[in-house]
């Protein structure tokens, strides 16, 4: 089962920021929180994680809350390329692979 | 540093045959993992190589199985197809699980 969970489904007009919220209230003290999404049946493609702080990269920022509960991923300046679902995952019990949930539908519109 | 290439794009095979599918992981990569994908669906865990050695396995049958070589790239086989493994089916590599994983584009399966 997965151990995030995420709305199905959001809209975004383009050109305004998108914040996809996720649910990782069993999260341990050590697991990080990886975000991927996926264009249309094309591999999951890297997006950001992170562990306690805040995270900012060239594609978005990473949200966590300080008691690490839950986290939300912002994508400062949608465009319709970011139309894809977004997958919010913690690593399995043993450490070692992503459990996937079914993640957010993004449509970004014009 | 190329990526994750998977191969072939796409298969159409009949049930109750046999299919290999192959992945080439990330330059430097020693970890390399395989992902079931139905449509509609996330990514479900199959197994994981480490160092030519499985180092974990999912919910799947032991017709699913899997090589690593010595140069880290990876075979997924699937033997006695059946109509629902029907799916794209996603090889992703690694160096430190807390760098997370690299995908493959993939490699759609139909059984028909």
């Amino acid at each position: 089962d997965a151990k995030t969970t995420q709305p199905p489904s959001m809209d975004c007009a383009e050109g305004r920021a998108a914040n996809l919220p996720c649910n990782h209230s069993t999260i341990s003290g050590n697991e990080y929180v990886y975000w991927y999404r996926q264009i249309h049946s094309q591999g999951p493609q890297y997006i950001i994680h992170g562990l306690k702080n805040n995270e900012t990269n060239e594609m978005a920022s990473l949200i966590i809350t300080e008691d690490r509960k839950s986290s939300t991923l912002i994508l400062p300046h949608a465009t319709l390329r970011d139309t894809a679902v977004y997958y919010c995952i913690v690593m399995d019990n043993y450490g070692q692979n992503f459990v996937f949930g079914p993640g957010t539908r993004l449509s970004v519109l014009p | 540093e190329t990526g994750v290439t998977q191969s072939p794009t796409h298969l159409i095979k009949t049930r109750g045959q046999q299919v290999t599918l192959r992945c080439s992981s990330q330059s430097g990569h020693n970890t390399v993992s395989w992902y079931q994908q139905a449509l509609g669906q996330g990514p479900q865990f199959i197994f994981q190589y480490y160092r030519e050695e499985e180092n974990g396995r999912g919910n799947f049958p032991p017709r699913f199985s899997g090589l690593q070589f010595p140069n880290y790239s990876s075979e997924l086989n699937v033997n006695a197809l059946e109509l629902d493994d029907s799916a794209l089916y996603l090889c992703a590599s690694s160096l430190s699980t807390d760098y997370g994983y690299t995908f493959g584009s993939g490699t759609r399966l139909t059984v028909v």
